[in-house]
């Protein structure tokens, strides 16, 4: 069974840019999460797509939005980036949402802003 | 809200020897999951142990266990037989019983010694 997949691995961003990040889930599940990696802050929660539609969101500006697509692939979007959105991010998906089944994660998508 | 604490940023272990990774955590909910995962320097975060809070009995995982103290709100990780390939950053996770925003620690780097 494939992993979760994030696409893409890397990326190279300027200031007041936007960009926008991929995630394919594990086939099967149905739950996306995604989550922002820093060494100052740690790990956050940014939010959770199910069945399409967004169920939780982290505490983060409205310039970071998702979506998820009727295949449960979910996108990520950034807008007018700043220098502090440089992070890695990562995605998790589960089978469900709010049950015993664990979050498996894909590799993340290091995004460095220049 | 939800927090969790580790409170050793490093640990060092003797190959062979064993290891206890501490975590607290702070929730009002009678129920919730607890994860442990580890990130090694590939960055993908891999599944160590779960709990579920409403079972008295501590999860065991092969050469893994946790010490799972509901009233203490303490969920302590052990390594036994500690091997080089356990060498990455241990992360303490809380998961809502209703959602998937998990909570995580500020994680524990631990290194094994040969």
């Amino acid at each position: 069974k494939a992993g979760v997949t994030q696409t893409p691995r890397y990326l190279i961003k300027t200031r007041g840019q936007q960009v926008t990040l991929s995630c394919s889930p594990i086939s099967g599940h149905r739950s996306v999460s995604w989550y922002q990696q820093t060494p100052g802050q740690g790990l956050q929660f940014l939010f959770e797509y199910f069945s399409e539609t967004q169920r939780n969101k982290g505490n983060f500006p409205g310039r970071f939005s998702g979506r998820q697509f009727s295949n449960s692939r979910s996108e990520m979007n950034v807008s007018t980036l700043e220098l502090g959105d440089s992070a890695l991010y990562l995605c998790a998906s589960a089978t469900g949402t709010g049950n015993n089944q664990p979050q498996h994660f894909g590799d993340g998508t290091r995004l460095s802003i220049l | 809200a939800q927090t969790v604490t580790q409170s050793q940023p490093e640990m060092s272990v003797q190959e062979a020897e064993t290891v206890t990774l501490s975590c607290t955590y702070d929730t009002s909910e009678s129920d919730y999951y607890l994860f442990w995962y580890k990130q090694p320097p590939s960055r993908q975060m891999i599944l160590v142990i779960r709990q579920e809070a409403y079972k008295q009995q501590n999860a065991t995982e092969n050469r893994f266990s946790v010490n799972f103290q509901k009233a203490a709100k303490s969920f302590s990780l052990k390594i036994s037989d500690s091997q080089l390939g356990d060498a990455a950053m241990y992360f303490c996770a809380y998961h809502s019983y209703n959602n998937n925003d998990m909570r995580f620690g500020a994680g524990t780097r631990l290194t094994v010694k040969p």
